[in-house]
């Protein structure tokens, strides 16, 4: 099973408004992944987890909260939006015990801050 | 920034062989080259990857030239569900903290009927 799953599909939200965005995988991969993807631009990497620990985050604004409950899950809260921070939020994951190991990702949630 | 460059556009015909290139010339001795693809509104998929040697699985090949600066994906008979944009991505890889992928504006490949 190679799946990432991530919820919800789709989110609407006010400036105003904290929601979150739930990603889960169950092939034991120890490095999970956060990327931004804007209208006709390719992925852009936010933050890894690497064995729950944050080991890189791409200077992503504090608005934009990563946690790592356990190794199947990642979250990524969100407060404070601005219009711009409207994309497609994926997430990824990979072994981590290979250097040339493969990053699989999930579907995406594509978000609308309104 | 993206290691790659690859043509913003390809066109092939449906069932022709589909050779898409990447240039990575500042490409480093330890470094893989990763082939995804990205279907409208989806998450990327992998391919493929390699370092130097060619590589073949059930969905393509990459060809790696022998000074590692170029490389080609052929996906040998391309279908309409093939249409998609295509990543070439070099990666960095800091040991035990998770490779960064460093995506690169990529080809967008029309397969047509």
């Amino acid at each position: 099973d190679t799946e990432v799953t991530q919820t919800p599909k789709h989110l609407v939200m006010g400036m105003t408004n904290k929601k979150s965005l739930k990603c889960e995988q169950h092939m034991g991969h120890r490095a999970m992944y956060w990327y931004k993807q804007k209208a006709k631009k390719p992925p852009e990497l936010m933050f890894v987890y690497s064995y729950e620990k944050l080991s890189i985050n791409e200077s992503v604004p504090s608005r934009f909260s990563p946690e790592c409950p356990n190794s199947s899950l990642l979250n990524l809260h969100l407060h404070a939006l601005q219009p711009e921070d409207s994309a497609l939020y994926l997430c990824a994951s990979s072994p981590l015990y290979l250097l040339q190991e493969t990053q699989y990702f999930g579907p995406g949630t594509r978000l609308l801050v309104l | 920034d993206a290691k790659t460059t690859q043509p913003p556009s390809m066109d092939c015909a449906e069932g022709r062989a589909a050779n898409l290139p990447c240039n990575h010339s500042t490409i480093s001795g330890n470094e893989y080259v990763y082939w995804y693809r990205q279907i409208h509104s989806q998450g990327p998929q992998y391919i493929i990857h390699g370092l130097k040697n060619n590589e073949t699985n059930e969905m393509a090949s990459l060809i790696i030239t022998e000074d590692r600066k170029s490389s080609t994906l052929i996906l040998p008979h391309a279908t309409l569900r093939d249409t998609a944009v295509y990543y070439c991505i070099v990666r960095e890889t800091p040991y035990n903290q998770g490779g960064k992928l460093i995506f690169g504006q990529g080809t967008e490949l029309s397969v047509k009927p």
